[in-house]
């Protein structure tokens, strides 16, 4: 699987969008861009995922770059609760006959008030 | 949730004990996972399973081996336990119709 790179950190303000940039240069053609994030001492969360086209949810709206290159993950209104580690993952997707994901360090985001 | 528990939920053992973690599903999931988390790795996978009595190593599988005999349920064994197995324990499964994977709330085992 491709190798993502992730900010350190980032502050963001409640109620205002928070923009989460991941690089992942080396991507194939048939790996998948997955977000998920971790609370502080919660399992990991699946947020959102994509291959090509950009993608919304209830939760964010994932951009992919039309090179695919890299990706923003956006959470349109943040709030405290969304304080957390949030990592960017790229996989083959659609047919594997595994779904093992690769952890990073991902990005802490903390939500001010 | 997706139907995903750990038990038991917190563990403290000596070095040198056996140690069995379970996770348990309530979906029929095919996939199942166990991680690791450490601070400053992130999580790890230790080992998984795509079906009954089918599973497989993961990055970080010395000094571990699963098991499962019935869908719902994958466990993990530390057959002699040592500090450095003090972790946080994580199972997961995947909704393969979705691909997104599941996260149980975890097993914090500390080993002395």
């Amino acid at each position: 699987d491709a190798k993502t790179t992730q900010p350190t950190s980032m502050d963001c303000a409640e109620g205002r969008a928070a923009n989460l940039p991941c690089n992942h240069s080396t991507i194939s053609g048939n790996e998948y861009v997955y977000w998920y994030r971790q609370i502080h001492s919660q399992g990991p969360q699946y947020i959102i995922h994509g291959l090509k086209n950009n993608e919304t949810n209830e939760m964010a709206s994932l951009i992919i770059t039309e090179d695919r290159k890299s990706s923003t993950l956006i959470l349109p209104h943040a709030t405290l609760r969304d304080t957390a580690v949030y990592y960017c993952i790229v996989r083959v997707g659609g047919g594997a006959n595994d779904y093992k994901l690769s952890f990073g360090a991902g990005t802490t985001v903390t939500v001010r008030a | 949730d997706a139907g995903i528990t750990q038990s038991p939920r917190h563990k403290v053992t000596e070095t040198g004990t056996p140690v069995t973690l379970r996770c348990h599903q309530t979906e029929n999931h095919r996939y199942m996972y166990w991680y690791r988390q450490d601070p400053g790795h992130g999580l790890r996978l230790i080992h998984y399973s795509y079906g009954v009595k089918d599973t497989d190593k993961g990055e970080v599988s010395d000094g571990y081996s699963v098991s499962r005999s019935k869908t719902e349920d994958f466990l993990l064994t530390l057959e002699s336990a040592t500090s450095s197995q003090t972790s946080v324990y994580f199972c997961a499964i995947t909704s393969s119709q979705r691909q997104e994977q599941y996260f149980g709330p975890g097993t914090r085992l500390t080993v002395t």
